[in-house]
């Protein structure tokens, strides 16, 4: 069953640095997502990307942080500047053009700011 | 106000007993979907059943169910015979719209325990 991909599992870097957490959506599919999840808190809503663009984000999703859709399969976001709060669970997520699909997980990255 | 409510952060269940995790919704949006994911110690949101606003029957998937009553706005996820691996956090999740590249809406989980 195809699936969502994420890399890197687990980033470590220090505050003030950029990182860039990579997706790999499922093919067919034409919605894509972040989430991030505080360590055992609510998964938070990032941003939503369909058709080259953002269509919707949230709060969170400041002037620190861009996705791109470099090449047709993969699916990034950017923290420019990494702050210690940004230390959280990033998942990304597709889903296909129908009422009823759900979103499909990535096994996520875990980003540790020191 | 919060679009999902999960009141429940903690919940126990013998195992094989049937057990109910609470959730309901907020929207005036007359079409929406309601997804519930479980989320293991390891991490990784596996998504369980779905129910469309205007879907006449509840849901049901397996062991899953969902008991939907929509004019209490509520959407609750029945696991029956529970099983040691059904430990983990749930969540409930909503769309609203027919816009179907709208977020999800999360709750904020119900952990659940299932004693042997």
């Amino acid at each position: 069953e195809p699936e969502v991909t994420q890399t890197p599992s687990h980033q470590v870097t220090q505050m003030g640095q950029e990182v860039i957490l990579r997706c790999v959506p499922i093919s067919n599919h034409l919605y894509f997502y972040w989430y991030r999840q505080i360590l055992g808190q609510k998964v938070e809503f990032l941003v939503s990307f369909y058709n080259n663009e953002i269509s919707e984000k949230s709060e969170i999703f400041d002037d620190q942080f861009s996705v791109e859709r470099p090449d047709g399969s993969n699916f990034t976001l950017k923290i420019r500047s990494t702050k210690l709060e940004d230390s959280a669970m990033y998942f990304c997520a597709s889903s296909r053009e129908t009422d009823n699909s759900p979103l499909h997980f990535g096994n996520g990255t875990r980003l540790t700011v020191t | 106000a919060q679009k999902i409510t999960q009141t429940q952060p903690g919940m126990f269940v013998q195992e094989k007993e049937a057990v109910t995790l609470d959730c309901t919704y907020d929207t005036s949006d007359p079409s929406y979907g309601l997804f519930w994911y479980k989320q293991p110690s390891s991490g990784e949101m596996i998504f369980l059943i779905y129910q469309g606003s205007y879907d006449q029957q509840n849901a049901t998937e397996g062991r899953y169910s969902l008991n939907f009553q929509k004019a209490r706005k509520s959407a609750n996820l029945v696991i029956s015979a529970s099983q040691l691996g059904d430990s983990a956090m749930y969540f409930c999740a909503m769309r609203e719209g027919v816009n179907t590249g709208n977020q999800f809406y999360f709750g904020t989980g119900t952990s659940l325990t299932v004693i042997p």
